[in-house]
């Protein structure tokens, strides 16, 4: 089954403590992003990638930290997670120039 | 500046009525308009696509519009279910300079069906 699954879906951490939270999808997609949803916000993307090795900043990258050293793995990386990285993330993937994006599950982190 | 703009934010209908939903964008050049559903703790789920050619298409009990002039779509669900409850977003693709196409996402709007 096509797919994009992320690990773990749930998670409480506490300041400072470093996490990681994976995404793979084994849809062979060359495009794959992390976004983090608010209430009142929406879905705002924090980095993503165009490749194996290519990756860039989107609207809010601060804080975190991701890599693309293969193609179907792209994980989220928070180094020193604070309070106000508490949210709903989502990793999506579709290919280079697709316009439908697949989501996982979502990732709910809560840090205290 | 690309924005996705929804109405209302939240809605509240009875089961068995019918809703519309409404998206305008500034986003430019346009290559297409997908309307999302996500359920509740779930990710999106692509419902429909709009190119700039098509003014209508159906899926199921779903129905998207598309006004390329006033840059305006909406989402009309007909016979609503309690299964309809859920955010619905509005995402339009524009294609960058390098070919690569940028999403613009809405903040989606919230749609409860009461029974």
């Amino acid at each position: 089954e096509a797919q994009v699954t992320q690990n773990p879906r749930y998670l409480i951490t506490v300041t400072g403590k470093k996490l990681t939270v994976t995404c793979s999808q084994n849809m062979n997609h060359e495009y794959m992003s992390w976004y983090r949803q608010d209430p009142g916000l929406g879905l705002r993307q924090i980095y993503y990638s165009m490749n194996v090795e290519v990756t860039d900043k989107g609207d809010v990258p601060e804080g975190y930290k991701v890599s693309r050293k293969e193609k179907r793995n792209f994980p989220l990386i928070l180094e020193s997670p604070s309070p106000n990285q508490t949210s709903l993330y989502f990793c999506a993937s579709r290919p280079a120039g697709g316009t439908e994006a697949f989501f996982g599950q979502g990732t709910r982190l809560t840090v205290v | 500046k690309n924005q996705v703009e929804q109405s209302p934010q939240s809605l509240i209908i009875l089961e068995g009525k019918n809703c519309t939903l409404q998206c305008n964008y500034t986003v430019s050049p346009f290559s297409n308009l997908r309307w999302y559903k996500q359920d509740t703790g779930r990710g999106p789920v692509s419902l429909t696509i709009m190119t700039f050619s098509e003014n209508t298409k159906s899926n199921g009990r779903y129905t998207a519009t598309l006004d390329a002039d006033t840059k305006q779509s909406s989402l009309h669900i007909t016979a609503s279910q309690l299964s309809d409850s859920a955010s619905y977003i509005c995402v339009v693709s524009t294609r960058m300079n390098t070919g690569f196409q940028k999403l613009v996402f809405g903040t989606g709007t919230r749609l409860l069906v009461s029974p």
